[in-house]
């Protein structure tokens, strides 16, 4: 089983239409859960940690959120390069264990 | 020069080659990792170090050896390799180990086997 589960697999939606994409997790004894994006041939860039329930943090249109069993990233009136992949993260016991991503494409 | 670089971009190999994969880092962290990306697979955490020394080996099999000789340059060294292990392998690097979970990533190593 998974301990990192990413929903949808990929989503498409037009520019400027607002949507929310799902991290759940399993683990135990939680300390942080991390959010990356992904372009196509590049590395994961690290965007956010989110430490405790009830915790959101913010950057331009992207907006993430942290409750006891799932993380959700807010994408707010979204432009095509938000395009890539969003990848979750947590820390279980030092080791930072990954989902397999969601791929968001924004149709201009 | 500036954040995680990795050589070769590209790779491929055959099944008996001996090949090496290079990261260095700029950034003054104490910890490096190595993670595998294959299709439709999370990221897979292979190897960590921390100050030098090797504190995980996420039960990777011995055809991929790590070296770390320094906090700034980490080496996967391949041998014997299978078409099963062609994938993007990436450098990480971060302050210490699991600390903050804040990874700076490279741009990978695109390995074929053949």
């Amino acid at each position: 089983e998974d301990q990192v589960t990413q929903s949808p697999e990929a989503l498409r939606l037009q520019e400027g239409e607002s949507s929310s994409l799902n991290c759940s997790y399993t683990v135990s004894g939680l300390r942080g859960l991390f959010w990356y994006r992904q372009d196509p041939g590049k590395g994961p860039e690290f965007l956010f940690t989110l430490y405790s329930a009830g915790e959101e943090k913010e950057k331009e249109r992207l907006k993430a959120t942290l409750t006891k069993k799932e993380s959700f990233l807010h994408i707010t009136a979204p432009k095509p390069e938000d395009s890539a992949t969003y990848l979750c993260a947590v820390n279980e016991d030092d080791k930072i264990i990954f989902g397999k991503g969601t791929r968001l494409h924004i149709l201009p | 020069e500036t954040g995680v670089t990795q050589t070769p971009r590209h790779l491929v190999m055959g099944m008996t080659n001996k090949k090496s994969l290079k990261c260095e880092q700029h950034l003054g962290h104490n910890a490096m990792y190595w993670y595998k990306q294959s299709a439709k697979k999370p990221l897979e955490l292979m190897f960590v170090y921390n100050f030098k020394e090797q504190t995980e080996n996420n039960s990777v099999p011995s055809r991929f050896s790590p070296e770390c000789p320094n906090s700034s340059h980490l080496f996967l060294h391949l041998h014997t390799l299978q078409p099963e292990d062609s994938a993007l392998y990436l450098c990480a690097s971060s302050r210490g180990s699991g600390t903050t979970g804040e990874l700076f990533f490279g741009e990978g190593s695109r390995l074929t086997v053949l």
